[in-house]
């Protein structure tokens, strides 16, 4: 069955960086696009990229230009998202999701979420 | 970027009633050559995360329960829940995927009265 499990939480300090992990299982790996999503406590979830597992190229919501990096390694099937230059307003649950087909599509499955606090 | 605006913010409706959210967005997200809506549906509840419900505006994702459907185009869509179950107590958000940023909407809240 399709999963994605992500890695544990992070507290970080202001300024810092945070590099979360989702290793995908149970498909292949190179046929799916797969987004990052955040969501503060209360809020909206927030897109913030997408990542073609299949070559490696990335693009990122401008909100996050220049702040954040998306890359894969399809040795161990996994996708990593860094954000650096962290704030308080960084702090949320950071979840991949994958699409359900194509590159333009919803998102069918989810990490279970990781919880970057910024403190 | 497009903007998905839902109504109302929370509700709380009696178990065996019907409910009705709504969400709008700032711009068309038909897409004419196919004639598909780029609008999907998701519930999340507390600690989880979101569940997909709904996608091209009406398509019900294999598993959720046919009281759950979806309707509109262009840019006014609908989620229905024809009959209130307990386990339907969450929230709710609409989300286009027609345009980068794939926008959600502020999210509804339903409880159960």
């Amino acid at each position: 069955q399709v999963q994605l499990v992500q890695s544990g939480p992070e507290v970080k300090k202001p300024g810092a960086s945070v590099k979360v992990s989702c290793k995908a299982s149970g498909y292949t790996f190179s046929g799916y696009y797969l987004h990052w999503v955040r969501q503060a406590p209360g809020q909206r979830p927030e897109w913030m990229g997408i990542i073609n597992p299949n070559g490696g190229r990335a693009s990122y919501a401008q909100k996050f230009q220049g702040r954040v990096s998306m890359t894969r390694d399809t040795s161990t099937t996994t996708v990593y998202m860094e954000l650096s230059s962290l704030t308080s307003e960084d702090t949320a649950v950071y979840y991949c999701a994958r699409v359900s087909t194509g590159n333009v599509s919803p998102f069918d499955y989810w990490g279970q979420g990781t919880l970057v606090t910024v403190s | 970027d497009i903007v998905m605006t839902q109504s109302p913010d929370s509700l709380a409706v009696s178990l065996g009633e019907r409910v009705t959210i709504n969400c709008k967005s700032s711009q068309t997200v038909l897409y004419n050559s196919n004639n598909k809506n780029y609008l999907a549906w998701y519930q999340q509840k507390p600690g989880q995360s979101p569940k997909l419900l709904i996608y091209w505006a009406s398509t019900r994702e294999s598993g959720v329960p046919d009281r759950f459907s979806g309707s509109g185009s262009g840019t006014d869509f609908t989620l229905t829940i024809s009959t209130l179950q307990a386990e339907d107590a969450a929230v709710y958000y609409c989300q286009q995927y027609f345009h980068i940023p794939y926008n959600f909407g502020q999210g509804t809240k339903l409880e159960i009265k």
